[in-house]
C-alpha cells in the first residue's frame, strides 16, 4: 500500500483554468504538506496543515489554496493557472511531536504543465 | 537566499568505493537534518537523519556526519552500489512542530560499474 498518494500524476491544462490536486496519506499522521519543485529543481515548502489548521504559508500566491476535508487528505486548489505554475508538486506527511525527530514522507509528485 | 547548499550538482563514483555527498547550511537555528534519495519521476524517499545534538548517525551502508561549528554535514555510502544512483537531497528544519523542510538543490550520484 502506498503511504502517501497523489492524483493525478500528470496534469496538462490551459492558462487561466482552475485545477485541483489530491493527496491522501494512510500513515495516521496529523500533519500534511505541499511542496513545489520548480524548473531549477529546488523543493520549496508551500503549506502545512495540522489538525485542519494552516500552520505555515510561505509567500505563495492566494490563487493557491489548500483544503483538508479530514486528517488523511490535503488537496491543493489552484485558480487562474499561469505559465509559471508549471512544476512538480509533492505532498508529504509527518507525525508532529514538538521536540522529537519527525520525518516527512513524500508522495510521488504531480507534474503540472500549463500551456 | 539558499540556506541549504549542495555545491556539487553531480558526483561519479566507482561501484564498491565510498560515496561522500556534502551539504552546507547557513541557518544556525536548524536542529534536525535529513537526507532524501530521489529517483526520476518519483517522490523523495527518506534515507537517514541526524539531530543537532549528535555528530554521527549510522544505518547500514549509510552514515551521516554533522559538524555544527562548520555548519556542514555529509552523507557517506560504503560500499556504493549501482542502485544508489539517484539524486540526493539534503534537508534541514528549524524548531519542532509542523515546520517545512528547507532543501538543498540536490546532488546527482552516479555509480559506475
Amino acid at each position: 500500500d502506498t503511504a502517501v498518494s497523489q492524483t493525478p500524476k500528470y496534469l496538462v491544462t490551459q492558462m487561466g483554468n482552475d485545477k485541483s490536486i489530491k493527496c491522501e496519506q494512510n500513515l495516521g499522521h496529523d500533519t500534511m504538506y505541499w511542496y513545489k519543485q520548480d524548473s531549477k529543481k529546488f523543493l520549496k515548502i508551500m503549506f502545512s496543515y495540522n489538525n485542519k489548521e494552516l500552520i505555515i504559508n510561505e509567500t505563495v500566491p492566494n490563487r493557491f489554496s489548500p483544503k483538508s476535508p479530514d486528517k488523511a487528505h490535503l488537496n491543493l486548489h489552484i485558480n487562474s493557472l499561469e505559465l509559471g505554475d508549471s512544476a512538480v508538486y509533492f505532498c508529504a506527511s509527518s507525525q508532529e511531536n514538538r521536540g522529537s525527530e519527525e520525518t516527512q514522507y513524500f508522495g510521488p509528485g504531480t507534474r503540472l504543465l500549463v500551456l | 537566499d539558499q540556506q541549504v547548499k549542495q555545491n556539487s550538482p553531480s558526483l561519479s563514483v566507482q561501484e564498491g568505493r565510498i560515496s561522500i555527498l556534502n551539504c552546507d547550511y547557513t541557518n544556525s537555528m536548524f536542529d534536525y537534518f535529513l537526507w532524501y534519495k530521489k529517483y526520476p519521476a518519483e517522490g523523495p524517499t527518506f534515507l537517514i537523519s541526524i539531530s543537532s545534538i549528535k555528530d554521527k548517525n549510522e544505518d547500514g551502508r549509510f552514515t551521516v556526519f554533522l559538524n555544527k561549528s562548520a555548519k556542514h554535514l555529509s552523507l557517506h555510502i560504503v560500499p556504493s552500489q549501482p542502485g544508489d544512483s539517484a539524486v540526493y537531497f539534503c534537508a534541514a528544519r528549524a524548531g519542532g512542530g509542523a515546520d517545512g523542510l528547507t532543501f538543498g538543490k540536490g546532488t546527482h550520484l552516479i555509480i559506475q560499474p
